[in-house]
């Protein structure tokens, strides 16, 4: 079956940096993807890696190994407004796309 | 201001009903997704539609239909709720089935069927 595993909640202080982590197993592999999503709110986009290595944009940093099956996103300089659900999904051979359950990041001041 | 809008926001609905969320974009993509949201799980795929005047069915169609007569509206149709489909549904858009990046989202639909 198809798996996407990431961890259910951290918490982080105001101003400092964490890492998300993702690990998966897909039928095929067609890119990866972060959201972000408020509570109560849609996801909206944040990353997209398809090849190895890091992709930097602003404080937000998304990182791929294809052939460990694992990414992660990289917040620098929390800010309150952080404080959020960040998704991990994987576009599958059939370009659909997989769902983690999501990363529940709370912010601390 | 262009983007995907859903209908209703949130809704009661007695078991047995029949109901029709609506969702509408206006940005011309070729996609369209719905999906629903549970505590404690992933996005799931109810149905997809990769153009207009064509549809698939995703992880969990069982008890749901869509229908994609245009580009803009991609309606969910419920023929007869049961209280498992108490949950959160989000239509998203892409501008294609294939290579492009990111999918946009409507603000969801919540729905509590008692």
């Amino acid at each position: 079956g198809q798996n996407i595993d990431q961890p259910t909640e951290m918490t982080a202080t105001e101003g400092a940096i964490v890492q998300i982590n993702c690990t998966y197993q897909t039928s095929g592999f067609n890119g990866l993807f972060w959201y972000q999503q408020h509570a109560g709110e849609a996801p909206t986009f944040l990353s997209y890696n398809v090849l190895d290595g890091l992709e930097e944009k602003g404080r937000f940093s998304s990182f791929l190994s294809r052939s460990k099956g694992y990414s992660y996103l990289l917040l620098k300089e929390l800010q309150m407004k952080d404080s959020a659900s960040y998704l991990c999904a994987v576009r599958d051979s059939n370009y659909q796309l997989i769902w983690g359950a999501g990363t529940k990041l709370i912010i601390k001041p | 201001i262009a983007g995907i809008t859903q209908a209703p926001t949130s809704q009661i609905l007695a078991a047995g009903r029949r109901m029709t969320l609506r969702c509408t974009q206006d940005m011309r993509h070729n996609a369209m997704y719905w999906y629903r949201q549970d505590l404690g799980l992933g996005l799931r795929l109810i149905h997809y539609s990769n153009t207009a005047g064509t549809t698939g069915k995703g992880e969990v169609p069982d008890g749901y239909s869509v229908s994609r007569a245009n580009t803009d509206d991609f309606p969910l149709t419920l023929a007869s709720a049961v209280p498992s489909q108490t949950s959160v549904y989000f239509c998203a858009s892409s501008l294609s089935g294939g290579e492009d990046t990111e999918a946009f989202f409507g603000q969801g639909t919540r729905l509590t069927v008692v």
